[in-house]
């Protein structure tokens, strides 16, 4: 079967300072591969999706990026994060007609 | 994408039915409808999704008006478990499909005992 894996689970980190969220997919080959953010109290916003290695769409402008070094290996990085990039983050891969969500991370930039 | 739109939040009684609508009147012809919940501190689950035909399954069952402008999720006896928040979303199939979910507000499912 399959699992998705996101770490750390929560995570506090001063303004300015850099970020790296590592999800992981195991039981499956070429996922799409998803991150959302969830601000407090708000709805689920698609920041990145993948279709494969090396591929990766943006759907809005931010202070954060995406890559894929490996096909199940997805992973959301900042080099100087904001008050404003506090939130939920939570990674998914997709089957074609069904999203897998991660357990998330809780990020705090204080 | 096209929208959808839900009630913002809605009450049931535990061991009661509940209907959940969601409107979605620039729905195209490729668009399935995809229903999604998620519990306080998780991520969203997938529920059921369907194209013209009502739809059952283990969680819940889907009715789809005959003009596909609306839509109405069905649980058939709700639990405390249930409380969560549902959200209503099209999705759609092509031959360019990334599988992307564009997530509304959704609407919050209050369950009493």
């Amino acid at each position: 079967s399959q699992t998705i894996h996101q770490w750390p689970a929560t995570l506090v980190q001063p303004v300015g300072s850099p970020l790296s969220l590592e999800c992981t997919v195991e039981g499956t080959s070429n996922p799409n591969l998803y991150w959302y953010r969830q601000a407090a109290g708000r709805g689920l916003q698609l920041l990145f999706y993948s279709v494969g290695i090396g591929q990766i769409s943006s759907e809005v402008p931010q202070n954060l990026s995406a890559s894929r070094p490996q096909d199940r290996q997805f992973i959301l990085s900042s080099k100087k994060l904001l008050l404003s990039d506090s939130g939920f983050y939570l990674c998914a891969w997709g089957e074609y007609n069904e999203q897998f969500f991660g357990p998330g991370t809780r990020l705090t930039v204080l | 994408d096209a929208k959808t739109t839900q009630p913002n939040s809605m009450e049931s009684n535990e061991e009661e039915p509940v209907h959940l609508p969601c409107n979605h009147s620039t729905i195209s012809g490729t668009d399935y409808i995809h229903w999604y919940r998620q519990l306080p501190s998780q991520g969203p689950e997938y529920v059921i999704h369907g194209l013209t035909s009502n739809v059952n399954n283990r969680m819940a069952s889907l009715a789809i008006a005959e003009d596909r402008k609306s839509s109405t999720l069905i649980l058939h006896r709700a639990t405390l478990r249930d409380a969560a928040v549902y959200y209503c979303i099209l999705r759609e199939y092509g031959s360019s499909n990334t599988g992307k979910l564009i997530f509304g507000q959704g609407t919050t499912l209050q369950v009493k005992p």
